[in-house]
């Protein structure tokens, strides 16, 4: 069956430093992957797009890396601030003109 | 200006009632999504629409029909209220022609059914 899989336990950090996500998933081919945001009672936001021929993607201090070989993308926060605390949630295109998302990995950095 | 917007944002009833939660967008777009979220955090896919047409119906209750109106609005209605149906529901919408389906989600509206 197909899976996106994040991790689930939330993840803490201390302020300034780089903050690594994970998004792993089996038996997709997506020609692309996405990262988003989601505040506490707010609908996800849009970050950044990774194309499968795509190695790397950056953004400010945000970078995502899509390893199509080990079906896994990183997501990087450097610099992390206090104000980066969401969840952060991979979506994949599975080729039905909508999105499937992974659970969502809680982000909160400490100051 | 806000882009995708639901009313209400809270949704409190018992079940068995029947009750609508409208969206829209102002943003152009052409495609409109309903996605559920549920305690888990598992936010999924439940109808799209594209000019006005369905185009993605997953496996949900009957009990739960979208209507589109017109482009810019995308209206949820469910009938016979069950407890599972206790969850967040957001209206998303994108634009077909930029072939990478980014999602604009509005704000979400909980639903909690007594």
């Amino acid at each position: 069956s197909q899976k996106i899989e994040q991790n689930s336990e939330a993840l803490n950090i201390q302020e300034g430093k780089t903050a690594t996500l994970t998004c792993n998933y089996t038996n997709y081919s997506p020609a692309y992957l996405q990262w988003y945001r989601q505040d506490p009672g707010r609908g996800p936001v849009f970050l950044l797009l990774i194309r499968e021929n795509e190695k790397e993607k950056r953004k400010e201090r945000l970078k995502v890396t899509f390893d199509t070989t080990l079906k896994q993308s990183l997501f990087h926060i450097t610099a992390s601030q206090p104000a980066d605390s969401a969840t952060y949630l991979c979506a994949l295109a599975t080729g039905r003109r909508a999105l499937t998302f992974g659970s969502g990995t809680r982000l909160q950095v400490q100051p | 200006d806000t882009a995708v917007s639901q009313t209400p944002k809270y949704l409190v009833t018992q079940m068995g009632n029947d009750k609508s939660i409208k969206c829209e967008q102002n943003l152009g777009h052409d495609t409109m999504y309903w996605y559920k979220q549920d305690s888990k955090k598992f936010l999924k896919i439940m109808f799209s629409y594209n000019n006005k047409e369905l185009i993605i119906n997953e496996t949900v209750p009957n009990r739960f029909s979208p209507k589109s109106p017109d482009k810019a609005h995308l209206n949820l209605h469910i009938n016979s209220l069950e407890l599972g149906d206790s969850a967040v529901y957001f209206c998303a919408s994108s634009r077909r022609d930029q072939r990478t389906d980014t999602q604009y989600f509005g704000p979400g509206t909980r639903l909690t059914v007594l």
